[in-house]
């Protein structure tokens, strides 16, 4: 079955404690961004990559990295987790033979920094 | 850069009302138009396209007609149901930094 899949779904950190969230798809797609979404500000996107070990800044980048090894994996680091980056994390990818082609989306992580 | 507007939520409808959400964009050149939806508990999902003017997107019951004179793309649907019951994001992409830009969702709650 052709998926996104994200780990972890929920996660409850504490400031500081460096994070991975990481994602992975078997659609073989090029495209694969990262978007946080928050209440009244909707989806934000934080990083995304067209290709193997090419990644760019999205529009709310500051606190994060991100990085593009291989095809199907990419993984979104938290160095230094602070309280406003409480959110819902979304993975998404999208094949490059279209530039129409939809985004797929993984189902989320719920993350809390305290 | 790009931008969209979108009806602020959240709407509450009865089962069998008519459903809009209106959705307006600001974009360069011209835009692919998408609807996503976004059931509780999951991540989003494409409801329907449309690529380019006079396009209509069509899935599930739900309608939208890309209207170049007047920017918009609103979503339609004649008949909601309980299972309707989502968040909606109208999404331009395309212009000149090759992105896709979500409006701020739309709660929809359909009560039988």
């Amino acid at each position: 079955e052709a998926q996104v899949t994200q780990n972890p779904r929920y996660l409850i950190t504490v400031t500081g404690k460096k994070l991975t969230v990481t994602c992975s798809q078997n659609m073989n797609h090029e495209y694969m961004s990262w978007y946080r979404q928050d209440p009244g500000l909707g989806l934000r996107q934080i990083y995304y990559s067209m290709n193997v070990e090419v990644t760019d800044k999205g529009d709310v980048p500051e606190g994060y990295k991100v990085s593009r090894k291989e095809k199907r994996n990419f993984p979104l680091i938290l160095e230094s987790p602070s309280p406003n980056q409480t959110s819902l994390y979304f993975c998404a990818s999208r094949g490059e033979s279209s530039y129409n082609s939809p985004l797929h989306f993984g189902n989320g992580t719920r993350l809390t920094v305290t | 850069g790009d931008s969209v507007t979108q009806m602020e939520g959240p709407v509450t409808l009865s089962e069998e009302a008519f459903l809009t959400i209106n959705c307006t964009y600001t974009a360069t050149g011209y835009p692919s138009l998408f609807w996503y939806v976004q059931y509780p508990g999951e991540g989003l999902q494409l409801l329907l396209k449309a690529t380019k003017a006079d396009d209509k997107g069509s899935n599930k019951g739900f309608e939208a007609t890309y209207r170049k004179e007047t920017t918009s793309f609103h979503l339609e649907k004649g008949s909601v149901q309980v299972s309707d019951s989502a968040v909606y994001f109208c999404a331009p992409f395309g212009g000149s930094n090759y992105k896709l830009t979500f409006g701020k969702g739309t709660l929809l709650t359909v009560n039988p």
